[in-house]
Protein backbone atom coordinates (compact mmCIF):
# COMPACT_ATOMS: atom_id res chain seq x y z
CA UNK A 1 0.00 0.00 0.00
CA UNK A 2 1.50 3.23 -1.24
CA UNK A 3 0.10 6.80 -1.15
CA UNK A 4 1.79 9.84 -2.42
CA UNK A 5 1.08 12.84 -2.30
CA UNK A 6 1.99 16.08 -4.46
CA UNK A 7 0.68 19.54 -5.68
CA UNK A 8 2.07 21.67 -2.51
CA UNK A 9 4.16 24.76 -2.96
CA UNK A 10 4.02 28.44 -2.08
CA UNK A 11 0.84 30.34 -3.20
CA UNK A 12 -0.44 34.05 -2.27
CA UNK A 13 -3.49 34.73 -0.19
CA UNK A 14 -6.55 34.20 -2.29
CA UNK A 15 -4.82 31.94 -4.96
CA UNK A 16 -5.70 28.58 -5.98
CA UNK A 17 -3.86 24.77 -5.38
CA UNK A 18 -4.73 20.86 -6.66
CA UNK A 19 -3.07 18.39 -4.40
CA UNK A 20 -2.79 15.09 -6.18
CA UNK A 21 -2.79 11.64 -3.99
CA UNK A 22 -1.54 9.00 -5.76
CA UNK A 23 -2.33 5.45 -4.75
CA UNK A 24 -0.77 1.69 -5.34
CA UNK A 25 -0.83 -1.44 -3.67
CA UNK A 26 -5.25 -1.54 -2.97
CA UNK A 27 -8.55 -1.33 -4.79
CA UNK A 28 -8.49 2.37 -4.50
CA UNK A 29 -12.58 2.47 -5.57
CA UNK A 30 -13.24 0.63 -2.83
CA UNK A 31 -12.32 2.40 -0.16
CA UNK A 32 -13.34 5.70 1.21
CA UNK A 33 -9.82 8.43 1.30
CA UNK A 34 -8.91 11.42 3.58
CA UNK A 35 -7.08 14.76 3.33
CA UNK A 36 -5.97 15.73 6.55
CA UNK A 37 -4.02 18.63 7.37
CA UNK A 38 -0.75 19.68 10.05
CA UNK A 39 0.18 23.44 10.36
CA UNK A 40 3.53 23.47 11.67
CA UNK A 41 4.63 22.97 15.29
CA UNK A 42 0.74 21.49 15.34
CA UNK A 43 -1.32 19.21 16.09
CA UNK A 44 -3.73 16.80 12.83
CA UNK A 45 -6.57 18.70 11.66
CA UNK A 46 -8.82 16.49 9.62
CA UNK A 47 -9.99 18.27 6.29
CA UNK A 48 -12.50 16.34 4.16
CA UNK A 49 -13.22 12.61 3.62
CA UNK A 50 -15.03 11.05 0.33
CA UNK A 51 -16.11 8.04 0.15
CA UNK A 52 -16.10 4.70 -2.66
CA UNK A 53 -19.17 6.37 -4.19
CA UNK A 54 -17.95 10.00 -3.95
CA UNK A 55 -20.41 11.13 -0.85
CA UNK A 56 -18.21 14.26 0.80
CA UNK A 57 -17.90 15.79 4.32
CA UNK A 58 -15.69 18.74 4.71
CA UNK A 59 -14.39 20.34 7.90
CA UNK A 60 -16.22 23.76 8.56
CA UNK A 61 -13.00 25.57 8.19
CA UNK A 62 -12.82 24.67 4.59
CA UNK A 63 -16.45 24.45 3.92
CA UNK A 64 -17.05 26.54 -0.18
CA UNK A 65 -13.23 26.78 -0.29
CA UNK A 66 -11.90 23.19 -0.83
CA UNK A 67 -13.17 20.54 -2.95
CA UNK A 68 -12.59 17.26 -2.56
CA UNK A 69 -12.58 14.34 -5.47
CA UNK A 70 -11.47 11.01 -6.85
CA UNK A 71 -10.55 9.62 -10.41
CA UNK A 72 -10.95 5.87 -10.08
CA UNK A 73 -9.32 5.38 -13.19
CA UNK A 74 -6.58 6.86 -12.42
CA UNK A 75 -6.11 5.64 -8.95
CA UNK A 76 -5.74 9.35 -7.59
CA UNK A 77 -7.26 11.43 -5.12
CA UNK A 78 -7.45 15.36 -5.42
CA UNK A 79 -7.52 18.20 -3.26
CA UNK A 80 -8.51 21.58 -4.83
CA UNK A 81 -7.90 24.40 -2.63
CA UNK A 82 -9.20 28.20 -3.79
CA UNK A 83 -9.81 31.20 -1.67
CA UNK A 84 -6.71 30.31 0.56
CA UNK A 85 -5.63 31.95 3.91
CA UNK A 86 -2.65 31.95 5.98
CA UNK A 87 -4.05 29.60 8.63
CA UNK A 88 -4.15 26.98 5.59
CA UNK A 89 -0.41 26.69 5.76
CA UNK A 90 -0.11 22.96 6.67
CA UNK A 91 1.21 20.28 5.13
CA UNK A 92 -1.22 17.98 3.96
CA UNK A 93 -1.82 14.63 4.15
CA UNK A 94 -3.90 11.41 2.37
CA UNK A 95 -4.95 8.73 4.74
CA UNK A 96 -6.86 6.36 3.25
CA UNK A 97 -10.45 4.58 5.48
CA UNK A 98 -10.27 4.15 9.19
CA UNK A 99 -6.27 5.49 8.47
CA UNK A 100 -4.61 2.39 8.21
CA UNK A 101 -2.31 4.28 5.40
CA UNK A 102 -0.96 7.58 4.96
CA UNK A 103 0.88 9.39 2.51
CA UNK A 104 4.34 11.34 3.46
CA UNK A 105 2.50 14.54 3.07
CA UNK A 106 2.76 17.79 0.97
CA UNK A 107 3.18 21.06 2.35
CA UNK A 108 0.82 24.24 1.16
CA UNK A 109 2.90 27.33 2.27
CA UNK A 110 0.21 30.19 1.53
CA UNK A 111 1.95 33.85 2.09
CA UNK A 112 2.77 37.15 0.22
CA UNK B 1 -18.78 19.11 16.47
CA UNK B 2 -17.32 16.23 19.12
CA UNK B 3 -14.75 17.27 20.83
CA UNK B 4 -12.29 14.59 21.72
CA UNK B 5 -10.03 15.87 25.20
CA UNK B 6 -6.59 14.06 25.35
CA UNK B 7 -4.92 13.45 28.84
CA UNK B 8 -1.96 13.93 29.68
CA UNK B 9 -0.66 16.37 26.99
CA UNK B 10 2.90 15.24 27.53
CA UNK B 11 3.77 12.09 29.49
CA UNK B 12 7.21 11.32 30.37
CA UNK B 13 8.17 7.83 30.99
CA UNK B 14 11.68 5.22 31.21
CA UNK B 15 11.94 2.30 28.83
CA UNK B 16 9.88 -0.55 30.31
CA UNK B 17 7.52 1.53 32.20
CA UNK B 18 3.78 1.02 31.42
CA UNK B 19 1.61 4.04 30.76
CA UNK B 20 -1.77 5.05 29.77
CA UNK B 21 -3.23 7.90 27.82
CA UNK B 22 -6.79 9.19 28.16
CA UNK B 23 -9.13 10.16 25.91
CA UNK B 24 -12.36 11.97 26.64
CA UNK B 25 -15.22 12.33 23.50
CA UNK B 26 -18.07 15.52 24.29
CA UNK B 27 -20.45 12.69 22.69
CA UNK B 28 -20.75 9.16 22.86
CA UNK B 29 -18.64 7.28 20.18
CA UNK B 30 -21.44 4.18 19.66
CA UNK B 31 -22.37 4.48 15.98
CA UNK B 32 -26.64 3.32 15.61
CA UNK B 33 -24.99 0.37 13.44
CA UNK B 34 -23.21 -1.01 17.48
CA UNK B 35 -19.78 -0.24 16.26
CA UNK B 36 -17.41 2.54 17.99
CA UNK B 37 -15.39 4.69 15.70
CA UNK B 38 -12.13 5.39 18.37
CA UNK B 39 -9.00 4.91 16.70
CA UNK B 40 -5.40 5.76 18.05
CA UNK B 41 -2.66 6.65 15.82
CA UNK B 42 1.04 7.77 16.74
CA UNK B 43 3.26 10.15 15.22
CA UNK B 44 6.92 9.35 15.39
CA UNK B 45 9.02 12.78 14.90
CA UNK B 46 9.39 13.49 11.65
CA UNK B 47 7.32 10.95 10.16
CA UNK B 48 3.74 10.68 9.15
CA UNK B 49 1.35 9.22 11.35
CA UNK B 50 0.75 5.32 11.90
CA UNK B 51 -2.09 3.55 12.85
CA UNK B 52 -2.13 1.44 16.32
CA UNK B 53 -5.69 0.71 17.45
CA UNK B 54 -8.94 0.94 15.23
CA UNK B 55 -12.40 0.47 16.80
CA UNK B 56 -11.17 1.19 20.40
CA UNK B 57 -9.31 -2.34 20.84
CA UNK B 58 -8.24 -3.55 17.89
CA UNK B 59 -4.39 -3.90 16.86
CA UNK B 60 -3.63 -3.08 13.82
CA UNK B 61 -1.28 -5.41 11.94
CA UNK B 62 2.06 -5.10 12.29
CA UNK B 63 1.87 -3.42 15.60
CA UNK B 64 3.51 -4.86 19.09
CA UNK B 65 0.76 -6.14 21.52
CA UNK B 66 2.21 -3.97 24.23
CA UNK B 67 0.01 -1.64 22.94
CA UNK B 68 -4.26 -2.19 24.29
CA UNK B 69 -7.10 -0.11 23.81
CA UNK B 70 -10.39 0.41 25.70
CA UNK B 71 -13.12 1.68 26.51
CA UNK B 72 -16.58 3.00 25.41
CA UNK B 73 -19.22 5.45 24.77
CA UNK B 74 -16.93 8.79 25.78
CA UNK B 75 -13.99 7.53 27.87
CA UNK B 76 -11.27 5.84 25.80
CA UNK B 77 -7.59 4.50 27.07
CA UNK B 78 -4.56 3.64 25.07
CA UNK B 79 -2.00 1.09 27.21
CA UNK B 80 1.23 0.52 26.83
CA UNK B 81 2.76 -1.94 28.51
CA UNK B 82 6.40 -1.73 28.77
CA UNK B 83 7.37 1.32 26.68
CA UNK B 84 10.28 1.36 24.14
CA UNK B 85 12.40 3.92 23.01
CA UNK B 86 10.56 3.16 19.47
CA UNK B 87 7.31 4.20 20.79
CA UNK B 88 8.40 7.79 21.32
CA UNK B 89 6.42 10.53 19.39
CA UNK B 90 2.85 11.97 19.51
CA UNK B 91 -0.30 9.66 20.46
CA UNK B 92 -3.45 11.01 18.85
CA UNK B 93 -7.13 9.55 19.31
CA UNK B 94 -9.80 10.24 16.42
CA UNK B 95 -13.02 9.28 15.93
CA UNK B 96 -15.26 8.70 12.71
CA UNK B 97 -18.55 8.08 14.67
CA UNK B 98 -20.04 11.66 14.39
CA UNK B 99 -19.32 13.74 10.82
CA UNK B 100 -17.14 15.68 11.24
CA UNK B 101 -14.39 13.26 11.90
CA UNK B 102 -12.38 14.93 15.00
CA UNK B 103 -8.88 14.68 16.44
CA UNK B 104 -7.49 14.37 19.93
CA UNK B 105 -4.90 17.40 20.90
CA UNK B 106 -2.18 14.81 21.37
CA UNK B 107 0.06 13.28 23.92
CA UNK B 108 3.40 13.64 23.25
CA UNK B 109 5.72 10.76 24.84
CA UNK B 110 8.91 11.53 26.19
CA UNK B 111 12.34 9.88 27.67
CA UNK B 112 12.18 10.68 30.88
Amino acid sequence: VQLVESGGGLVQPGKSLKLSCSASGFTFSSYGMHWIRQAPGKGLDWVAYISSSSGTVYADAVKGRFTISRDNAKNTLYLQLNSLKSEDTAIYYCARNNYGAWGQGTLVTVSS
Amino acid sequence: DVVLTQTPPTLSATIGQSVSISCRSSQSLLHSNGNTYLHWLLQRPGQSPQLLIYLVSRLESGVPNRFSGSGSGTDFTLKISGVEAEDLGVYYCVQGTHAPRTFGGGTKLELK
